[in-house]
């Protein structure tokens, strides 16, 4: 099983619509990152978080560190949004661990 | 450009030769990753340096892959004797360690290394 389960695997977007992303994981954790790879491969850190909530923009991340659980949220998706939405946990002894990534479609 | 650069960004190599990454952290970053990405995976952490010293390695980094940092910044990545199953994106990351709690080492990613082993 691995240490972060991302949901769902993929998803498709009317514009306009609210979109969630759920991450999951299983072990104790410093931090936890919200990362977006487009299809070129680059990588983006959109939030890390260790506790709460972060906003920006249109983009909102929570964390339960109670319960291990993380999601992301974007309003209003718009067709850029579209790309691989990526979920990492940074262990106590400070390694990453990746999700598989959801790979997020909005249709104009 | 001030942020982290790989180079090559794409490699073509045939099975059995040895081929090298560079990667280019920000400036002032003291910490290193390497990571390899799979198609459809997320990435998974290879090893990562605090300055020149290597702090931890992965046992997904066979005896076949090196990794150097000789002056604690630019890094180099070396898999020798390539085999297909080594056909990946290889990304590289840095961070700011300023041993104030972890939570602030926020790593920024580089474009990354595709390699293609035939």
């Amino acid at each position: 099983k691995n240490e972060v389960e991302q949901s769902p695997q993929n998803l498709t977007a009317q514009e306009g619509e609210f979109i969630t992303i759920n991450c999951s994981y299983s072990v104790g954790i410093s931090a936890l990152h919200w990362l977006q790879q487009h299809p070129g491969g680059g990588i983006v850190s959109l939030f890390m978080l260790s506790s709460g909530k972060k906003k920006h923009g249109r983009l909102i991340a929570t964390i339960n560190i109670q319960e291990k659980h993380s999601s992301l949220h974007i309003t209003a998706s718009h067709p850029r949004d579209s790309a691989v939405y990526i979920c990492a946990i940074r262990g106590n002894n400070n390694d990453m661990r990746f999700g598989a990534g959801t790979r997020l479609t909005v249709k104009p | 450009d001030t942020g982290v650069s790989q180079d090559p960004r794409h490699k073509i190599t045939k099975r059995g030769q040895n081929v090298t990454f560079r990667c280019d952290p920000i400036s002032e970053h003291n910490r290193l990753y390497w990571y390899r990405q799979t198609l459809g995976q997320g990435p998974e952490f290879l090893t990562y340096f605090q300055n020149e010293a290597q702090l931890e390695k992965s046992r997904l980094l066979s005896d076949r892959f090196s990794a150097e940092r000789p002056k604690g910044s630019f890094s180099t990545l070396e898999i020798q004797r390539t085999e297909q199953g080594d056909s990946a994106m290889y990304l590289c990351a840095s961070s700011l360690a300023t041993g104030t709690p972890s939570s602030y080492n926020e790593q920024f990613f580089g474009p990354g290394t595709r390699l293609t082993v035939l």
